[in-house]
């Protein structure tokens, strides 16, 4: 495996359900990102961090739940969510913190909440 | 005003032309800035990143950086159908971690 790899690809979940979308990176990076990106706006940050310490929630609500067990891998832990929440959720590593090399994301988890 | 703002789009140019997309942002701290490659249904590819003022070359694509106008742009000479995607621009935030997107231009190159 190379690179970003985020499973499952497709997600279809009912508002009561519990679900856990999962990150890995291959490319030994310090820090993590999820991003959400709905139609019609711009990609959106959820949560950074930095050799798993969490360093920025946006002001993201509590439903969505992030999990950093190591400096490879990331989760996004979901509960009770509402339709409006369906979008594609990337998650993204960078080098280090500053991210001055840009983002390397994976291929995204397309989610439906029904 | 948004942070970060792209042409709105879409843009279409025929097959051979030179495609221009452009970005202004709201930061004039922002240090790092990064143009991303989008094709529908697929997540964003990192294509060009800049960071001084001027102009950085790499293969067709060009990308130009004024932070006096607070500007950056890409370019893309001989544009190519598998040119046609949505295009990203980000700038790198003075707090670290955070990168900024804007909306995307979409182009769309016709052969």
């Amino acid at each position: 495996e190379t690179g970003v790899t985020q499973t499952p690809r497709h997600l279809v979940m009912g508002m009561t359900n519990k679900k856990s979308l999962k990150c890995e990176q291959h490319l030994g990076h310090n820090a993590m990102y999820w991003y959400k990106q709905s139609a019609k706006k711009p990609l959106e940050l959820m949560f950074v961090y930095s050799l798993e310490e969490r360093v920025e929630n946006n002001s993201v609500p509590s439903r969505f739940s992030p999990e950093c067990p190591n400096s490879s891998h990331l989760f996004l832990h979901l509960h009770t969510l509402q339709p409006e929440d369906s979008a594609l959720y990337l998650c993204a590593s960078s080098q280090d913190i500053l991210g001055i090399y840009g983002y390397t994301f994976g291929s995204g988890t397309r989610l439906t909440v029904v | 005003q948004k942070e970060v703002e792209q042409n709105s789009g879409p843009l279409s140019v025929p097959e051979g032309a030179i495609a221009s997309l452009n970005c202004t942002y709201s930061d004039r701290g922002s240090q790092s800035f990064f143009w991303y490659r989008q094709y529908s249904g697929k997540s964003p590819e990192l294509i060009m990143f800049i960071y001084s003022n001027g102009d950085k070359e790499d293969g067709r694509f060009t990308a130009q950086l004024n932070k006096a106008s607070q500007y950056v742009s890409l370019l893309i000479r001989d544009s190519q159908p598998s040119d046609s995607a949505t295009y990203l621009c980000a700038v790198g935030s003075t707090n670290a971690g955070k990168s900024t997107f804007g909306d995307g231009t979409t182009l769309t190159v016709k052969p």
